[in-house]
């Protein structure tokens, strides 16, 4: 069954840089997964195409704050945010295709201290 | 400017149909599918359905399978979401997105601002 796996919230001070985790679930480490913020009463935005390899591709306007990475076995994909600002302070949403349906992660609520 | 702007929410009872609207605008809508989410009040994002850029495949979450149809109109421009045997669970706001492409499998790359729907007697 397809999966993402992510950690509730995560926090960081101003200026300082935090990064997040999606996990695959196990035979499905090879798909490519995208990241998506959500600030408070807002709509989502697309941030970043992540694969497997690493390489990500982001959505037009998204600051080079923003960027991907996958672990070694690519079954790992991170979201790290550098320099944070007080905008930042949103919740993280990975998602993937397989089998017929679309999946998203739980979310990853990010608090900016 | 790349838009899309959902319409059609509102309150209705349980076991009645509602049909949502997206307006999209600025991008080819006949070359892209066209997604719906929904996000249930204080929760996560859910995934509802998909269809292709010419209607050809449709894709749909089992929670709304056999109750929701996605369909478009692309001389309109427009995606729908046609509701029917509503439950209090469905109440949500719903977001029509775009895809990368216009197949099933593209992921989302541009979302609306979303529509609220309210099912309670």
């Amino acid at each position: 069954q397809l999966v993402l796996t992510q950690s509730p919230s995560a926090s960081a001070s101003l200026g300082a840089s935090v990064k997040l985790t999606c996990t695959l679930s196990s035979g499905h480490s090879d798909y490519a997964i995208t990241w998506h913020q959500q600030q408070p009463e807002k709509g989502p935005r697309y941030l970043m195409k992540l694969y497997s390899d690493g390489r990500h591709i982001k959505g037009d306007g998204i600051p080079d704050r923003f960027s991907g990475s996958s672990s070694s076995s690519g079954a790992e994909r991170y979201l790290t945010i550098s320099s944070l600002q007080s905008e930042d302070e949103a919740d993280y949403y990975c998602q993937t295709w397989g089998a017929g349906i679309h999946v998203f992660g739980s979310g990853t609520k990010v608090t900016v201290l | 400017q790349v838009q899309l702007v959902e319409s059609g929410g509102g309150v209705v009872q349980p076991g009645r149909s509602l049909r949502l609207a997206c307006a999209a605008s600025g991008f080819s809508f006949s070359g892209s599918a066209m997604h719906w989410v929904r996000q249930a009040p204080g929760r996560g994002l859910e995934w509802v359905a998909v269809i292709s850029h010419d209607g050809s495949n449709k894709y749909s979450a089992d929670s709304v399978k056999g109750r929701f149809t996605i369909s478009r109109d692309n001389p309109k421009n427009t995606l729908y979401l046609q509701m029917s045997s509503l439950r209090a669970e469905d109440t949500a706001v719903y977001y029509c997105a775009r895809a990368s492409g216009p197949s099933v499998v593209d992921a989302f790359d541009i979302w609306g601002q979303g529509s609220m729907v309210t099912v309670s007697s």
